[in-house]
């Protein structure tokens, strides 16, 4: 049972930007900036894309950036490309027994 | 680069166990962790647990009473055992690695994901 709510889709034309929430609780993401975004598309190996809220691993475009207030933490992509188009899921540390909780999923639609 | 490959039945029956594998390259397995991480049709993903060389382990909490995990050197692999399957189980099994730098923790590289349905 996922703990972190996403919505499951989101949409936008090739050049616009879009952000996916993620929200949680005061256990895991408004407690720990240990938020993390994964990209997955269908086949393949999911593929880290944000870690630390806002950090990017080496090699993925500074066209993804994230954020967090509170207990909801955002992935934005901006100048979307239809590689973009995939399912994207936030991960989170939590203090609760289930120490790593993830999202419902978000499935970008480039149109 | 460390790649991960699942690898194990993908048709297990009602109350049976499910044991699948999942093969590291590019890297050893000892010194890092090691995750089952699946995702049931429909909802999203679910962290089983982790594993260690050393024999240390966690498992979420829902699955702890049904799952194990075990290492095996010589292969550079890791394993989940989950009994008593239901319906329930049927979901795409990835294994990960866990990655961690001080206190924070990612999951930086995975396998492409093997997906198991749980039927008589």
């Amino acid at each position: 049972q996922s703990a972190l709510t996403q919505p499951a889709s989101v949409s936008g034309s090739p050049g616009q930007s879009i952000t996916i929430s993620c929200t949680g609780t005061s256990s895991d993401i408004g407690a720990y900036n240990y938020v993390s975004w994964y990209q997955h598309h269908p086949g393949k190996a999911p593929k880290l894309m944000m870690y630390d809220v806002s950090t990017r691993p080496s090699g993925v475009s500074r066209r993804f950036s994230g954020s967090k207030s509170g207990n909801t933490a955002s992935l934005t992509i901006s100048g979307l490309q239809a590689e973009d188009e995939a399912d994207y899921y936030c991960s989170s540390y939590s203090s609760s027994s289930t120490r790593y909780v993830f999202g419902t999923g978000t499935t970008v639609t480039v149109l | 680069q460390v790649q991960l490959q699942e690898s194990g039945p993908r048709l297990v029956k009602p109350s049976e166990t499910l044991s699948l594998s999942c093969t590291v390259s590019g890297g050893s397995i000892s010194g890092d962790y090691w995750s089952w991480i699946r995702q049931s049709p429909g909802k999203g993903l679910e962290w089983i647990g982790f594993t260690h060389y050393s024999g240390n382990a966690d498992y979420n909490p829902s699955l702890e009473s049904r799952a194990a995990f075990s290492v095996d050197m010589a292969k550079n692999q890791f394993s989940l055992d989950l009994i008593s399957v239901t319906a329930a189980d049927t979901a795409l099994y990835f294994c990960a690695r866990r990655f961690c730098s001080g206190t924070s923790c990612i999951f930086d590289f995975w396998g492409q994901g093997i997906p198991v349905t749980v039927s008589s």
